[in-house]
Formats: C-alpha cells, sequence, structure tokens
C-alpha cells in the first residue's frame, strides 16, 4: 500500500507570495491533519480534516487555510508568505474517525520544505 | 494533551540496547501513549504504541508501569541507522491527528 505523498518535496517562494502544498492520504485513510517544523518551533499542529470538514485547528493565523477533497486528498494554502513561514510542512493521514482515535495513529508523508526568500 | 518529558539527548554506541524514558505525569485514562521516529528532513514515522504493560513490535518495545505516569522505549542492539529523534506523545481517542510534539529525544549512535 502506498504511503502519504506530498508535492512539491521543495518549494522556494519570495515575501508576499502565496503556496499551495498537496497532499495524498494512504488509500482508505479519511483524515488528514498538517503540521508545520521549524527549528525553532519543533512540530506544530495546523489543521486536521475528516470527510472535507476541518475538525481541529491549531494557533495559526488565517493567512493559513486548508481544504479536503471528496477522495480525501487535501491542499493548504498559505498566502502572503512571510520569511518565517518557512519550514518543513508534514501531512498525516489515519483511518481515524468519530471513536476510532488515537489506536490507530497516523502516518505521516515525507514534508514539503518550503523556503521564503 | 498531556505534557510530556523526555531527555534531550542521548548518546550510545552500536550494538547495545537504549532506553529512553519519558514522563507523562497528567496522563489521562483515556490516553494512549505514542512513539514516532524522524530523521532529518523526513515525516516522523510511527515506530509503537500502548497503553499499559509491555508492548512489543518488530522494532521496539514499550514499557508502562501500573500508574502509567511514564513510558520507556526500548531498542535492542541499535545500530547508526537508528541515529534520529525520538518523540514520545500522550493523546485520549477521539483526539485522532491533534498530535502535540514536545522537542523529542536526539539519539545519537557510533561505532
Amino acid at each position: 500500500k502506498a504511503g502519504v505523498t506530498q508535492t512539491p518535496r521543495y518549494l522556494i517562494k519570495t515575501r508576499g507570495q502565496q503556496v499551495t502544498l498537496s497532499c495524498s492520504p494512504i488509500s482508505g485513510h479519511r483524515s488528514v491533519s498538517w503540521y508545520q517544523q521549524t527549528p525553532g518551533q519543533g512540530l506544530q499542529f495546523l489543521f486536521e480534516y475528516f470527510s472535507e470538514t476541518q475538525r481541529n485547528k491549531g494557533n495559526f493565523p488565517g493567512r493559513f487555510s486548508g481544504r479536503q477533497f471528496s477522495n480525501s486528498r487535501s491542499e493548504m494554502n498559505v498566502s502572503t508568505l512571510e520569511l518565517g513561514d518557512s519550514a518543513l510542512y508534514l501531512c498525516a493521514s489515519s483511518l481515524a474517525g468519530t471513536g476510532v482515535g488515537w489506536v490507530l495513529s497516523p502516518f505521516f508523508g515525507p514534508g514539503t520544505r518550503l523556503t521564503v526568500l | 494533551l498531556a505534557k510530556t518529558t523526555q531527555p534531550i539527548s542521548m548518546d550510545s554506541y552500536e550494538g547495545q540496547e537504549v532506553n529512553i524514558t519519558c514522563s507523562h505525569n497528567n496522563i489521562a485514562t483515556n490516553d494512549y501513549i505514542t512513539w514516532y521516529q524522524q530523521f532529518p528532513s523526513q515525516g516522523p514515522r510511527f515506530i509503537i504504541q500502548g497503553y499499559k504493560t509491555k508492548v512489543t513490535n518488530e522494532v521496539a518495545s514499550l514499557f508502562i508501569p501500573a500508574d502509567r505516569k511514564s513510558s520507556t522505549l526500548s531498542l535492542p542492539r541499535v545500530s547508526l541507522s537508528d541515529t534520529a529523534v525520538y518523540y514520545c506523545l500522550v493523546g485520549e481517542s477521539g483526539t485522532a491527528s491533534k498530535l502535540t510534539f514536545g522537542t523529542g529525544t536526539r539519539l545519537q549512535v557510533t561505532l
């Protein structure tokens, strides 16, 4: 079974631009979450989607948004990029639905390395 | 989610057994304990998960005492390729995918 895939793997943008990152979960997984990882802040939760609905949201500004499609694929968008947005963006998928929870731990993709100049 | 505390770093020689302990004093009744491994510029990889007592799989063992206020990840006979950051997470069922990662433990394995 193929793992979580993320595209692109690397991206270079300049301040003020916007970017869209894509995530394809493991087949059959309906929950997709996004995380930002930086050396200074570590791994931080951005948001989680399940059945095309945002279920949880982390403490990030409105410039960070996401969506999930009917095939469970997800995209996240960052508008008006800032230098501090440079990070590894990770997507994780899991089978989890209501009431299933932690027993089915999420699997992470390889990440998208975003560099903002 | 319960807060976790792990050593920031550990060193080991190849072939040794490594035990990484995680403290989670505020663990709740419904919380599971999960460990992930992460290599540089890669996503975290699920290692093992448990609720109580001992869990073993092909790569590691997880020991959880009766009070569940701590847990120990045991890596038998580590190799150079086990050099990575190891994260301990604690969370309740129903909050799947809302993971809070701590600083993790950076394990350095040398010859």
